[in-house]
């Protein structure tokens, strides 16, 4: 079955330092997204992205964050300058219909990042 | 603006007995509601959704929810849990003027025992 994958599983950086976190979405996936958990607390919609857009993005994401998608397969996220509260849970997610037909997004199991 | 409220954070179950897990939304128009497991170094799995039409929501591993909009809930529920069913439950809401943005509630962990 087709899955979504996210490298790496778990990513140690420290305060200020760039980082990427990679994501795989499942092949004929057209709409792609970005959520984070802090730790206890909620999931949150950072991004979504379709056609080499953003299509939505929420107030979390600044112009510290960035997405692309480099080629027909990888999706990511970059933080420029790292924070001690971007350390969460990160999970991309892709779907293969327009969102307003409310298809399933799958959820990839997410990447752990934790800023020093 | 819209939200969503699982009011349990932990519920202990015996393998065997039913579950059921609370979700309340709040949303001015009618929402698309979905219900999401998500198992220790697992991804978010969905197990239903609801759109529109019979308020009634089979989904997969046997789990059922139920759409009232009476009462802004949309509960999730299992007749008979078993030990893999053991995880965290996420209630979530995707607005319809949105594109595919999904506001999630806090979660609810559920520990089976035996």
């Amino acid at each position: 079955e087709p899955e979504v994958t996210q490298t790496p599983s778990h990513q140690v950086t420290q305060m200020g330092q760039e980082v990427i976190l990679r994501c795989v979405p499942i092949s004929n996936h057209l709409y792609f997204y970005w959520y984070r958990q802090i730790l206890g607390q909620k999931v949150e919609f950072l991004v979504s992205f379709y056609n080499n857009e953003i299509s939505e993005k929420s107030e979390i994401f600044d112009d510290q964050f960035s997405v692309e998608r480099p080629d027909g397969s990888n999706f990511t996220l970059k933080i420029r300058s790292t924070k001690l509260e971007d350390s969460a849970m990160y999970f991309c997610a892709s779907s293969s219909s327009p969102p307003r037909s409310y298809n399933e997004q799958f959820f990839g199991p997410g990447t752990r990042l934790t800023v020093l | 603006a819209q939200s969503v409220t699982q009011p349990d954070i932990h519920i202990t179950v015996s393998e065997g007995a039913s579950l059921e897990l609370r979700c309340n939304y709040s949303y001015g128009a009618t929402p698309y509601l979905f219900w999401y497991v998500q198992s220790p170094g697992q991804g978010l799995q969905l197990l239903l959704k609801y759109f529109s039409g019979d308020t009634l929501v089979q989904g997969i591993k046997g789990f059922e929810a139920e759409f009232k909009r009476s009462q802004s809930s949309f509960n999730l529920r299992k007749p008979s849990v078993h030990w893999s069913d053991a995880a965290e439950y996420f209630c979530a809401v995707g607005a319809g003027d949105s594109w595919g943005k999904l506001q999630f509630g806090a979660g609810t962990q559920v520990v089976v025992t035996p």
